[in-house]
């Protein structure tokens, strides 16, 4: 599975999008991107995932480039609630194995 | 409504101590199930998966073992802990075949090793 780069850390204003980035620049054609998150002490939480389209649901919205490369979690309103650690993960179709790193340390700010 | 559930939520065993975490699951049939271990500020390390009863892949040599006695229930031991078991366990179900499933996660058991 290829191998995902995410930064340590962010803030973001309650309200404000939050836009977290991830690149995934050794990607192949049969992998897909989940995003996850986790709320201190407890166990991750699923929130998207793509493969080459854009994808939106109740939580989020996942935009992947054209090249899939690169890929960008939005959070369109963030809430004190949305402080976790979110992971970006790269994984191929029917694989039983995530590789979690260790995400980007999302901090919303009153 | 799917469901899954670990127990206990906590737990402080001794060095060279056995253990025992059960993880079960409710509201689907033949799940792929999984558990990982998260140390302290650390990501999640993948130990054990199984697609059925009794079929069981270790991903990291170690002196754990799973074991998976019914269609639903996944359990996670050890003969003798060392005090690198130390970590937090979480337990994950995904839907059963061949595709792209995500995984949900059970609330975790926090093992401290003294």
């Amino acid at each position: 599975d290829a191998k995902t780069t995410q930064p340590p850390s962010m803030d973001c204003a309650e309200g404000r999008a939050a836009n977290l980035p991830c690149n995934h620049s050794t990607i192949s054609g049969n992998e897909y991107v989940y995003w996850y998150r986790q709320i201190h002490s407890q166990g991750p939480q699923y929130i998207i995932h793509g493969l080459k389209n854009n994808e939106t649901n109740e939580m989020a919205s996942l935009i992947i480039t054209e090249d899939r490369k690169s890929s960008t979690l939005i959070l369109p309103h963030a809430t004190l609630r949305d402080t976790a650690v979110y992971y970006c993960i790269a994984a191929a179709s029917g694989t039983y194995k995530y590789i979690f790193g260790t995400g980007t340390r999302l901090k919303v700010l009153a | 409504s799917q469901t899954i559930h670990q127990w206990p939520a906590t737990l402080v065993q001794p060095v060279g101590s056995p253990l025992s975490l059960e993880c079960t699951v409710e509201g689907t049939s033949n799940p792929n199930l999984y558990w990982y271990r998260q140390a302290a500020g650390r990501g999640l390390q993948l130990l054990f998966y199984s697609v059925g009863i009794g079929q069981i892949s270790s991903e990291v040599p170690q002196n754990l073992s799973a074991s998976r006695p019914q269609d639903r229930q996944f359990i996670l031991s050890s003969k003798k802990l060392l005090l690198s078991d130390s970590g937090f366990y979480l337990c994950a179900w995904s839907p059963q075949g061949y595709g792209s499933y995500e995984q949900y996660f059970g609330p975790g058991t926090r093992l401290t090793v003294t």
